[in-house]
C-alpha cells in the first residue's frame, strides 16, 4: 500500500540551531501534505497545510517564520524548525493526500512521525 | 470550534476481553469520522471510517457506528489480542480527509 516516510525519526539538537524534517510519499504523488505536532499527553494539532509549488497555509498561532515548510515536489515536503528552543520539543507527523483524488478514495496516509528534542 | 473527546487511557485488558473506547465530537457541520491506530514505532494507520449518520465502519474485528443523535463514534471489538496493543485516535474531518481534528489518543495494552 501507499507509504509516507519521515526522516529523521528521532533528532536531538542544540537550542538555537535549526533542524529539518522530511516527509516523502514513496509510491504516489501528493499535491497536498499536512504537518501536525503532538505535545505529551495532548492531541495531534494541525500546524500547516502544504501545497506543491505554493506557500503553505499555517494554522492560527503557528509561527510561519519559525516553522518553514517547503513542498518543492509532488513527493517531498520539508519542515524546518528554525532557532529551535526546548519548548519546540515535540512529536511532528506529516500526512499526504494521494493526488489520485476521488479515484484513490481521497485517502490520507501518515508518516511514522519524528521526535524532536531540543536541549 | 470543532473538537474530539476520547476516554483517557491507558486501557489495560486481558486477551479476549471486550473493548470499548468512547469518542464524542463537536462539529459545526457534518463531519466524516475516523479511527486511526498507531502501533509502536509506526505512523498512523486508518483503522475504519464512517462518512454519514448511522454508517458503521469495520475493520480487523473493530467496529464503530456514526451516531449523530449522541455525536459519538465509539470503537468496539469483541475479543482483543495482544497485537491490538497500540494508541487509538478518534478524528473528524469536515472536508473528507483533508485536515483532521484528532482526539488525544487512547493507549491500549492487551496482556496475554
Amino acid at each position: 500500500g501507499a507509504v509516507v516516510s519521515q526522516h529523521p525519526s528521532r533528532v536531538i539538537c542544540k537550542s538555537g540551531t535549526s533542524v529539518k524534517i522530511e516527509c516523502r510519499s514513496l509510491d504516489f504523488q501528493a499535491t497536498t501534505m499536512f504537518w501536525y505536532r503532538q505535545f505529551p499527553k495532548q492531541s495531534l494539532m494541525l500546524m500547516a497545510t502544504s501545497n506543491e509549488g505554493s506557500k503553505a497555509t499555517y494554522e492560527q498561532g503557528v509561527e510561519k517564520d519559525k516553522f518553514l515548510i517547503n513542498h518543492a515536489s509532488l513527493t517531498l515536503s520539508t519542515l524546518t524548525v528554525t532557532s529551535a528552543h526546548p519548548e519546540d520539543s515535540s512529536f511532528y507527523i506529516c500526512s499526504a493526500r494521494d493526488r489520485g483524488g476521488a479515484s484513490s478514495g481521497n485517502t490520507i496516509y501518515f508518516g511514522e512521525g519524528s521526535w524532536l528534542t531540543v536541549v | 470550534g470543532d473538537s474530539v473527546t476520547q476516554m483517557e487511557g491507558p486501557v489495560t485488558l486481558s486477551e479476549e476481553a471486550f473493548l470499548t473506547i468512547n469518542c464524542t465530537y463537536t462539529a459545526t457541520g457534518y463531519p466524516s469520522l475516523f479511527w486511526y491506530v498507531q502501533y509502536p514505532g509506526e505512523g498512523l494507520q486508518l483503522l475504519l471510517k464512517a462518512t454519514k449518520a448511522d454508517d458503521k465502519g469495520s475493520n480487523k474485528g473493530f467496529e464503530a457506528t456514526y451516531r449523530k443523535e449522541t455525536t459519538s463514534f465509539h470503537l468496539e471489538k469483541g475479543s482483543v489480542q495482544v497485537s491490538d496493543s497500540a494508541v487509538y485516535f478518534c478524528a473528524l474531518s469536515l472536508n473528507y480527509g483533508q485536515n483532521f481534528v484528532f482526539g488525544p489518543g487512547t493507549r491500549l495494552s492487551v496482556l496475554p
